[in-house]
């Protein structure tokens, strides 16, 4: 299995455009997870997914952020309209079991925003 | 522009010597604990877990101790190699409904040294 895939690996982008991050889980999973890491607070859940249903989006920080998962291979993070405070690097997760303790991280997208 | 982020303690070893890394946490009614080794460009990678009702855990040359009545929790990786050199995360989890809500620890960078 090739892990969980996201792209773009580095994005940039000018403040007030449209970013989209992208996922496709570990084939089987049930449960994905959007993360995001500075340096300021580490790393942070933005939202939780299970049988592609948002069950938790408490920690995503503001209406500029959307997240949407079609089906169980792919999801979407979307920030519109970008920030330079949003530049972090974000990860997607998935889990056979839906325990953040089993979750297997992708490579993560590097976005920044001038 | 952004704000100087928060430097991460470092721990240096030398090639072929224990390391030993340290977490305080802070929710008592956290029932799973891991380990993540984090390396540069990628994303966390699962080490090993604890459950609360146990004290010590071992694997392959790591083992996690928890000591519940001081909320600590420590990393020890035997005969220390350069390739462990990453930032290591603690992690918290709750029990339940809550299972999937990971809380990191800020994380700590370990060098080994050859």
């Amino acid at each position: 299995d090739a892990g969980v895939i996201q792209s773009p690996r580095h994005e940039v982008t000018e403040m007030g455009q449209e970013v989209t991050l992208r996922c496709k889980p570990i084939s089987g999973h049930n449960s994905l997870f959007w993360y995001r890491q500075t340096m300021m607070r580490g790393l942070e859940l933005l939202i939780y997914f299970n049988n592609n249903v948002p069950i938790d989006d408490s920690g995503m920080p503001e209406d500029r952020f959307s997240a949407k998962m079609p089906n169980a291979s792919f999801s979407t993070l979307k920030i519109q309209p970008s920030e330079p405070r949003d530049s972090a690097v974000y990860f997607c997760a998935s889990s056979q079991t839906g325990w953040g303790t089993e979750a297997f991280f992708g490579q993560g997208t590097r976005l920044t925003v001038v | 522009g952004e704000s100087v982020g928060l430097h991460l303690p470092t721990l240096s070893v030398q090639e072929g010597d224990n390391s030993i890394i340290n977490c305080a946490y802070s929710n008592s009614a956290s029932d799973y604990f891991i380990w993540y080794k984090q390396e540069s460009g990628k994303g966390p990678q699962f080490i090993i877990d604890i459950r609360s009702n146990m004290d010590k855990r071992q694997g392959q040359r790591v083992t996690v101790l928890l000591n519940k009545t001081v909320k600590h929790l420590s990393l020890q990786i035997a005969a220390t190699q350069p390739g462990d050199s990453a930032v290591y995360f603690c992690a918290e989890t709750g029990s339940g409904a809550g299972s999937y809500q990971l809380t990191f620890g800020k994380g700590t960078k370990l060098s080994v040294i050859p």
